[in-house]
């Protein structure tokens, strides 16, 4: 069974500009999750998708959106980038009552912004 | 508001020893904890869950203790390796209850285990 795969593994972008990170869930897992995390902080919760459709956020603004796609892979999209934006963006997919098993996480995209 | 701290941001042990390291939680009543181990540059890998109603949950050299009263948990890695060598963090269940894939994290504690 394969992972999390997220893409690109590194970015760089000049504030103000819009980024787009990509997410491939594991096998079987319907639920994706987006997690930012700042240097020597934990993950903190962006949003979760699950049947494509947006099921909680957390405490972030209206310029950080995603996507859900039938196969379950995802997007997160960030509009008007700030430097503060400057982070790992972690993707964690999980099946419905996966909580039992833990979350996958995929190894995350490092986002520089300048 | 909701908050979880982790002992201490960094723990250094001699190998052989048992690492022990502290979850604390307020403003939860969470129906599980969970612990995952990170290395440098990679995503946050599952350890081990512990739901409400157990004590003490086993795998291997790890053991987990979950609190309900005190609201914490503790995680200990006996015999410790210099390859358990990682930050390990604690997660709970945003906004209690399930709350499936919402996880609030702690900041993590860097184990270093010294040969």
């Amino acid at each position: 069974e394969t992972g999390v795969t997220q893409s690109p593994t590194h970015l760089i972008k000049t504030r103000g500009q819009q980024v787009t990170l990509r997410c491939s869930s594991q096998s079987g897992h319907n639920t994706v999750s987006w997690y930012q995390q700042a240097l020597g902080q934990g993950p903190q919760f962006i949003f979760q998708y699950y049947r494509e459709e947006e099921n909680g956020r957390g405490n972030f603004p209206p310029r950080f959106s995603g996507l859900q796609f039938p196969n379950y892979s995802s997007e997160l999209n960030v509009n008007a980038l700030e430097l503060d934006d400057s982070a790992l963006y972690l993707c964690a997919s999980s099946r419905t009552g996966g909580y039992n098993y833990g979350y996958t996480f995929g190894s995350g995209t490092r986002l520089t912004v300048v | 508001s909701q908050k979880i701290e982790q002992n201490s941001e960094a723990l250094n042990i001699q190998e052989g020893k048992t690492a022990t390291l502290t979850c604390n939680y307020t403003n939860y009543s969470p129906a599980y904890l969970q612990w995952y181990r990170q290395d440098p540059g990679r995503g946050p890998v599952f350890l081990l869950l512990i739901r409400e109603n157990e004590k003490e949950k086993r795998k291997e050299r790890l053991k987990v203790t979950f609190d309900t009263t005190l609201k914490q948990s503790l995680f200990h890695i006996t015999a410790s390796q210099p390859a358990d060598s990682a930050t390990y963090l604690c997660a709970l269940p945003q906004g209690g209850g399930t709350s499936y894939g919402k996880l609030t994290f702690g900041q993590g504690t860097i184990l270093t285990v010294h040969p």
